[in-house]
């Protein structure tokens, strides 16, 4: 069955630190790859998605992620976090055109003033 | 961007009643709307998919006749927990596809806390 594997469930950084969330899949198929943000007692958003084309994709408030294809990876990054950044982040696929999104376990940053 | 909301945000009630919530889309049409339960420190687990005017699909392991989905408009799809349970006590999120662009919309969620 198809599964995404987020590995860090914690992460505490200072302002201005560099990001970087790993996010791995299970499928040897189609997909398309999405990060989401979930700010405290907020609603889930999309921060950015991968469906073709640059393997390298922007997304709103300075993130991007890379899909990596042989490595069946799709990491988040940001250069430089704000204390706003703080949040649950959550990798997503969904495979074969499916509007079925299969959700990793969630990453919760806390970005320290 | 589109709008999903959902209705009402926190509810409680006692054991065996049932309890129904409702996800709108508020500026588009969504024939399809997914349901799921985010269990605390954990991932959001999909329920089911509903689909405007046809039965939903459930999930492995999800019991249909307690999770009660209809989706009788293309702005309205509802769950419906049934005698409900404290262990069905969770999060419920609902989200809607936009058309062909693939993204999902989310709602705020709904905390159901069962006594």
């Amino acid at each position: 069955a198809q599964s995404v594997s987020q590995h860090n469930h914690h992460v505490i950084l200072s302002e201005a630190a560099s990001l970087e969330l790993g996010c791995n899949y299970s499928y040897g198929g189609t997909v398309n790859l999405f990060w989401y943000v979930q700010y405290p007692g907020q609603h889930l958003q999309l921060l950015l998605k991968y469906f073709s084309g640059d393997p390298l994709v922007k997304g709103i408030k300075g993130f991007e992620a890379e899909f990596i294809k042989s490595k069946f990876s799709f990491n988040l990054r940001k250069p430089s976090v704000q204390w706003s950044d703080t949040a649950e982040y959550f990798c997503a696929v969904t495979v074969d055109s499916s509007y079925k999104l299969i959700f990793g376990s969630g990453t919760r940053l806390l970005v320290r003033p | 961007g589109a709008v999903v909301s959902q209705h009402p945000s926190r509810v409680i009630c006692k054991s065996g009643t049932s309890v129904k919530i409702e996800c709108r889309s508020l500026d588009f049409q969504a024939t399809t709307m997914f349901w799921y339960r985010q269990f605390p420190k954990k991932s959001l687990m999909l329920m089911a998919t509903s689909n405007e005017g046809s039965k939903a699909t459930y999930e492995q392991g999800v019991e249909k006749d307690k999770f009660l989905i209809n989706h009788a408009s293309l702005t309205l799809s509802t769950l419906t927990v049934t005698s409900a349970h404290p262990e069905d006590s969770s999060f419920y999120i609902c989200s809607a596809s936009l058309g062909g662009t693939g993204e999902l919309f989310f709602g705020e969620g709904s905390r159901l806390t069962v006594l």
